[in-house]
């Protein structure tokens, strides 16, 4: 069982729409969780860091359970640009602080 | 601010053959990370360096995977010899310091691809 389970989609939407995304993670020592955004042949890019009271960012909106180890991403008002492959993200301490990446949920917005 | 630089962007060899990726990490980053992602997945790390010494390297091949980071600033990531799936974009990334937490970002490079034939 991978440590970061994410559906890979994809999630085909009309612009407009609203659309949620889940990811689970297994290691109950995880500390700091994240979504990353990574457009096709690009390097990944912090969205937004995920805080246990939720938090929002324009049309985004995180929320973490750290009893169910559940984390959600909610886009509103989906645009063409939002296209692209959001990674759930988890850091841990190990030997050292480690960043866990999940394999990604692909969005496509369709006009 | 210039990013995390990495060469080449692209790279095809032969199975058995050697390659290494060289990165120059964002001034002043102290902590300097090699992943490996291969296509339809999250990328995976490989190496952690705080400064020039290793924290992680766990799930680093070592048969065949070998990095540095000498002086704690630049690195090199060196393949040798090369098989078929390791054919992957190697992706360098870099924070401010050891670590990762809400308050500390991690920024990476635009990767290599390779591709082993």
């Amino acid at each position: 069982r991978k440590e970061v389970e994410q559906d890979p989609g994809p999630f085909n939407v009309p612009e407009g729409a609203t659309v949620a995304f889940n990811c689970t993670y297994s290691n109950s020592a995880s500390q700091s969780f994240f979504w990353y955004r990574q457009d096709c042949r690009k390097e990944p890019k912090l969205l937004m860091s995920v805080y246990s009271s939720g938090n929002e960012d324009g049309r985004f909106t995180a929320q973490l359970n750290r009893a169910s180890q559940y984390i959600s991403l909610l886009i509103r008002d989906s645009k063409l640009s939002d296209s692209a492959t959001y990674l759930c993200v988890v850091s841990r301490m190990d030997s050292s602080y480690k960043l866990i990446f999940g394999s990604g949920t692909r969005l496509l917005v369709r006009p | 601010e210039a990013g995390v630089a990495q060469s080449p962007r692209y790279k095809i060899i032969e199975k058995r053959q050697s390659v290494a990726f060289w990165c120059n990490p964002i001034s002043g980053h102290a902590t300097l990370y090699w992943y490996q992602q291969i296509l339809g997945q999250g990328p995976k790390l490989l190496i952690q360096f705080q400064n020039n010494g290793v924290v992680d390297d766990s799930q680093l091949p070592k048969d065949r995977f070998s990095a540095e980071r000498l002086k704690g600033v630049d690195s090199t990531l060196k393949i040798q010899p090369a098989k078929l799936e390791d054919s992957a974009v190697y992706l360098c990334a870099s924070s401010l310091e050891q670590g990762v937490s809400l308050n500390t970002e991690a920024f990476f490079g635009q990767g290599t691809r390779l591709t082993v034939v």
